[in-house]
């Protein structure tokens, strides 16, 4: 398996509502990244965690909430999001110092 | 911090050669990577360099030079299917192992 699979594809939330977006990976990587990307714009990292532990936080508002239950499994828990917050979610993984595999993100709208 | 600069379109023909560059300044320096990306698409990894000198890839070679903080992505014999955003991003040690993403390059190839 080479893969990073995240679920759901596409998700419409409102401003009240709580979701969470799911990625899983079986490829032994043991580090994994949330990234947030709006159209016509880069990955801008969110969190990175490493050893199923939190190492970096760029400063992300709290209503988004990261969740490392074992090596293979991330999460990002939402929760009172904003408008401004519909983007393409970007999970990805690595074995730490080497090549990286990017799952095909959940496209999510807030309304 | 970390400063991630490469032009923002680049045009070219079927079967032409086209080159991508991407100058950078970083603090903790761990590799660079390129990366393309369909619109609404995950970004499929291309190449990686952490040495000087050039990686060659099939259609794809990649070239750092890390005392210019520079890098390019030359793509050859190009296809319409080459039409997509190009990423250059950086394994900065501030950002522990995750990688951080210029603005990339739109690349259109016509007929």
């Amino acid at each position: 398996d080479t893969e990073v699979t995240q679920t759901p594809k596409h998700l419409v939330m409102g401003m009240t509502n709580k979701k969470s977006l799911k990625c899983e990976q079986h490829m032994g990587h043991r580090a994994m990244y949330w990234y947030k990307q709006k159209a016509k714009k880069p990955p801008e990292l969110m969190f990175v965690y490493s050893y199923e532990k939190l190492s970096i936080n760029e400063s992300v508002p709290s209503r988004f909430s990261p969740e490392c239950p074992n090596s293979s499994l991330l999460n990002l828990h939402l929760h009172a999001l904003q408008p401004e917050d519909s983007a393409l979610y970007l999970c990805a993984s690595s074995q730490v110092n080497n090549g990286y595999t990017f799952g095909s993100g959940t496209r999510l709208t807030v309304v | 911090g970390q400063n991630i600069d490469q032009p923002t379109e680049m045009t070219a023909t079927e079967g032409a050669i086209v080159q991508i560059n991407c100058t950078y300044q970083t603090s903790g320096f761990n590799g660079l990577f390129w990366y393309q990306q369909h619109a609404g698409e995950a970004p499929t990894f291309l190449s990686y360099n952490v040495l000087d000198g050039l990686e060659e890839k099939g259609r794809f070679s990649s070239f750092l030079s890390r005392s210019k903080g520079y890098s390019y992505l030359l793509l050859k014999e190009l296809q319409m299917k080459d039409s997509a955003s190009y990423l250059c991003a950086v394994r900065d040690g501030q950002a522990g192992t995750a990688l951080i993403f210029g603005k990339g390059t739109t690349l259109s190839v016509s007929s």
